[in-house]
């Protein structure tokens, strides 16, 4: 069964330093979107991505936030300067027929 | 009322047992709801989509009530497996795909 994947599965960065999560949808799917989860925390929506460019963002995606499809497969998620408080789980979705699937995510901590 | 709620349990059952989740939901133009499944720090998986007035899947059955804004997931002959967080989530009208996540239902299943 395809799946959504995800690497790394844990990034451990300086604050201030610039971070890539990577994503590989599943293919055919025409939707992207970035979520995350602070521990403890509900999943809250960052971006979602159509056709090669971005459909809506949320609050938490100020201009420290951006997001790629550089090629055919991939998805990335940049954080240009990060903060301890980005340290959260990075989930990426694909979707098809309206339904979401997630990939296994990215843990980063930011020391 | 917050956009998604949910009761955060946790609920602890006996193995076999019958358990209901409640959630309610704040915008009344949303059509389509979704119930997702959290293992621990892993990623939301889909359960089940409800599209109209509720939908059933073997042990699992999920309840609309537009006019309540409220939606239930039952799950019938609960297994030590079903232990879980239970996500209720809500898509945005905005149309971009965007969902909004409860804080979870957690499940514990005895044996």
């Amino acid at each position: 069964e395809p799946e959504v994947t995800q690497t790394p599965s844990h990034q451990v960065t300086q604050m201030g330093q610039e971070v890539i999560l990577r994503c590989v949808p599943i293919s055919n799917h025409l939707y992207f979107y970035w979520y995350r989860q602070i521990l403890g925390q509900k999943v809250e929506f960052l971006v979602s991505f159509y056709n090669n460019e971005i459909s809506e963002k949320s609050e938490i995606f100020d201009d420290q936030f951006s997001v790629e499809r550089p090629d055919g497969s991939n998805f990335t998620l940049k954080i240009r300067s990060t903060k301890l408080e980005d340290s959260a789980m990075y989930f990426c979705a694909s979707e098809a027929r309206n339904e979401q699937f997630f990939g296994p995510g990215t843990r980063l901590t930011v020391l | 009322r917050k956009e998604v709620e949910q009761d955060p349990g946790p609920f602890n059952v006996p193995e076999g047992a019958t358990v209901a989740f409640n959630c309610t939901y704040s915008n009344s133009a949303s059509q389509s709801f979704f119930w997702y499944r959290q293992d621990c720090r892993k990623e939301p998986k889909l359960l089940m989509s409800v599209y109209s007035s509720g939908n059933e899947d073997g042990r699992f059955t999920a309840q609309l009530n537009r006019a309540s804004q409220y939606i239930s997931l039952l799950i019938r002959d609960s297994k030590l497996s079903d232990s879980a967080t239970y996500l209720c989530v809500v898509p945005t009208s905005s149309n971009t795909g965007k969902l909004i996540f409860g804080q979870g239902t957690t499940l514990q299943v005895k044996p």
